[in-house]
């Protein structure tokens, strides 16, 4: 988890609510990346970045929105909260080929 | 689709024998291969990498081997501690915007 950092790490929230959860970096890499990991499913990407103001989505990107306006922070929003949007969302960085991951947000939409 | 995959969803071993974590993929066109250590609680943990230039690779008490022609994927971890519990998943590179192609894991549990 050195050099990545999630915030916050637990939050539970109501269905419709907007959320905004945080990934920084002090690592400089140029790539991150948001996943959500869900019980049967492993980790999905949901929206990666390739440099400021460069993202693409992933395979899971309905309901999402990202935005990199500095190398260090990437932030993933949910815009209206939905029950199955409740899962574990990690941030990943990567400087070439292998991915370092962030210590994870628990996120429980009510 | 291509995908990578892994053969058994749970493992159990003895304290102080080795493991063999398996994984399948299909494309052949997949240079970059990883696993990942995810203990519960944490992000998933950077264990070792291969090129598909290599057949083979040591790290500590770790080994990874790829065969490429049964497009085959292991992890062999030496003389298996308490500490080694925790979700394995083979991960594959295989463009150029650096997308990982995932497995859905193995469960590694050492019995005393």
């Amino acid at each position: 988890d050195a050099g990545i950092t999630q915030s916050p790490r637990h939050k539970v929230t109501e269905t419709g609510t907007p959320v905004t959860l945080r990934c920084h970096q002090t690592e400089n890499h140029r790539y991150m990346y948001w996943y959500r990991q869900d019980p049967g499913h492993g980790l999905r990407l949901i929206h990666y970045s390739y440099g400021v103001k460069d993202t693409d989505k992933g395979e899971v990107s309905d309901g999402y929105s990202v935005s990199r306006s500095k190398t260090e922070d990437f932030l993933l929003t949910l815009e209206s909260a939905t029950s199955s949007q409740t899962s574990v969302y990690f941030c990943a960085i990567s400087g070439r080929d292998t991915q370092y991951f962030g210590p994870g947000t628990r996120l429980t939409v009510l | 689709g291509e995908s990578v995959g892994l053969h058994l969803p749970t493992l159990s071993v003895q304290e102080g024998d080795n493991s063999i974590i398996n994984c399948a993929y299909s494309n052949s066109a997949s240079d970059y291969f990883i696993w990942y250590k995810q203990e519960s609680g944490k992000g998933p943990q950077f264990i070792i990498d291969i090129r598909s230039n290599m057949d083979k690779r040591q790290g500590q008490r770790v080994t990874v081997l790829l065969n490429k022609t049964v497009k085959h994927l292991s992890l062999q971890i030496a003389a298996t501690q308490p500490g080694d519990s925790a979700v394995y998943f083979c991960a594959e590179n295989m463009d150029s915007n650096y997308q990982l192609i995932w497995g859905a894991g193995t469960k590694l549990i050492i019995k005393p």
